[in-house]
């Protein structure tokens, strides 16, 4: 079984809606993150937590929010999508060695 | 600003050694060289880590310069599903606290047959 995972794998949305994506790990490990990538272009950082209560934002927060529900939860929510946010989004997580270990990722497309 | 750089692109044949380069001329003398992959949109894959000695692994072997500036990544025999995009990050590792990476955009490296 699979270390990260994410769901959904894909998802097709409209404008204006609000959407979850959610993240789980069964590595027991402290650290989150999610990601976003763009073609062409490399991962960039939305959020982070470091345990249950700690949030903290990343590069590109705005029109995101995030909730760690457990060690080995992590949900990414849009507000409202936009069809700019359509991308692939990973999730991560990292023990204190900060090595990262990636979800297989989640596409989504805002319409 | 980007700590690393990598060339865009590189080939390789299939069964030959696959050597890719990454430049990280300001790297701190508490900073790690990370290697990563990404196959076809897949979630990134770590490959190996090192601070200022070579390392092997089932993987690939990494080797770092002796002033830590330059790296290069060995994929020793090179087969078609190598095919992906190999990332070079610097990071401090233990930090106790958030520490930026930046997976930039890699090297696209294509295994011909």
């Amino acid at each position: 079984d699979a270390d990260v995972t994410q769901t959904p794998r894909n998802r097709i949305t409209k404008t204006g809606k609000r959407i979850m994506l959610e993240c789980s790990q069964t590595k027991g490990h402290d650290r989150m993150y999610w990601y976003r990538q763009d073609p062409g272009l490399g991962l960039r950082l939305i959020y982070y937590s470091f345990d249950v209560k700690d949030i903290n934002k990343g590069e590109i927060s705005d029109g995101y929010s995030v909730s760690r529900q457990a060690q080995a939860k992590f949900s990414l929510s849009l507000e409202s999508a936009i069809p700019n946010q359509t991308a692939l989004y990973f999730c991560a997580t990292a023990g204190t060695q900060e090595t990262q270990y990636f979800g297989p990722g989640t596409r989504l497309l805002v319409l | 600003d980007a700590k690393t750089t990598q060339p865009t692109s590189m080939d390789c044949a299939e069964g030959r050694a696959a050597n890719l380069p990454c430049n990280h001329s300001t790297i701190s003398g508490n900073e790690y060289v990370y290697w990563y992959r990404q196959i076809h949109s897949q979630g990134p894959q770590y490959i190996i880590h090192g601070l200022k000695n070579n390392e092997t692994n089932e993987m690939a072997s990494l080797i770092i310069t002796e002033d830590r500036k330059s790296s290069t990544l060995i994929l020793p025999h090179a087969t078609l599903r190598d095919t992906a995009v190999y990332y070079c990050i610097v990071s401090v590792r233990n930090s106790g606290g958030y520490q930026k990476v930046t997976f930039g955009t890699g090297t696209k490296l294509q295994v011909i047959p």
